[in-house]
């Protein structure tokens, strides 16, 4: 069955790095996603990987993909308050009108 | 220039009540979606539409009851409210993959719904 995993928690000290991780199930998942959601706000796209690629860089975000393990990381660098959130963690089979299925969400809490 | 949007923002109201939630995208977008956050902030699934068509209707009551009037609307409709109806529910758009390789979600800010 589908299942994504992540943990619930995660603090660090402004300017740090954070490294949010999550695991997946479904070896047939041909994107991974990232969303953030603010509090009280909707859900923000961070960024995607396809699953042929190992790594994908934007600004200060990095996502790594070790398909073999079905491990999925977000590393932001420099963390800041902004950065406050809950960040989910999302797989798809790109198929028209097929779910995201989604991990229960990591909250990042960044202390100045 | 709002890509998903969703009205209401906030909605408050009693056990037994019918309600909507409307939901429009401009981003061109063949597929729309509905989810529903739960107070432990899990997303799951509730339906899918492309170009009008229902795709996913998951184990979802049947007092819920989607209506896609076009390919930019994806209405919610839901009978009888209950107490556990409460939660936030997203309305969500992509495009075909075919077009643009990938099917990225876009979501819209959500509805508050509180069923007393």
């Amino acid at each position: 069955g589908e299942d994504v995993e992540q943990s619930l928690f995660l603090s660090v000290r402004e300017g740090d790095s954070s490294v949010i991780n999550c695991t997946y199930t479904d070896s047939s998942s041909t994107y991974l996603y990232w969303y953030k959601q603010e509090p009280g706000a909707g859900l923000q796209l961070l960024t995607y990987i396809f699953s042929n690629m190992d790594m994908k860089q934007d600004q200060r975000l990095t996502v790594l993909l070790n398909k073999k393990d079905k491990h999925l990381s977000l590393r932001i660098a420099d963390t800041q308050t902004g950065d406050s959130a809950i960040y989910f963690c999302a797989e798809s089979k790109n198929q028209a009108g097929t779910a995201l299925i989604f991990g229960k969400g990591t909250t990042l809490s960044v202390s100045s | 220039d709002t890509a998903v949007s969703q009205t209401p923002k906030y909605l408050v109201t009693q056990m037994g009540n019918d309600k909507s939630i409307k939901c429009e995208q401009n981003l061109g977008h063949d597929t729309m979606y509905w989810y529903k956050q739960d107070s432990k902030k899990f997303l799951k699934i509730m339906f899918s539409y492309n170009n009008k068509e229902l795709i996913i209707n998951e184990t979802v009551p049947n007092r819920f009851s989607p209506k896609s009037p076009d390919k930019a609307h994806l209405n919610l409709h839901i009978n009888s409210l209950e107490l556990g109806d409460s939660a936030v529910y997203f309305c969500a758009s992509s495009q075909d993959s075919w077009i643009t390789s990938t099917d990225t979600q876009y979501f819209g800010p959500g509805t508050r719904l509180t069923v007393l």
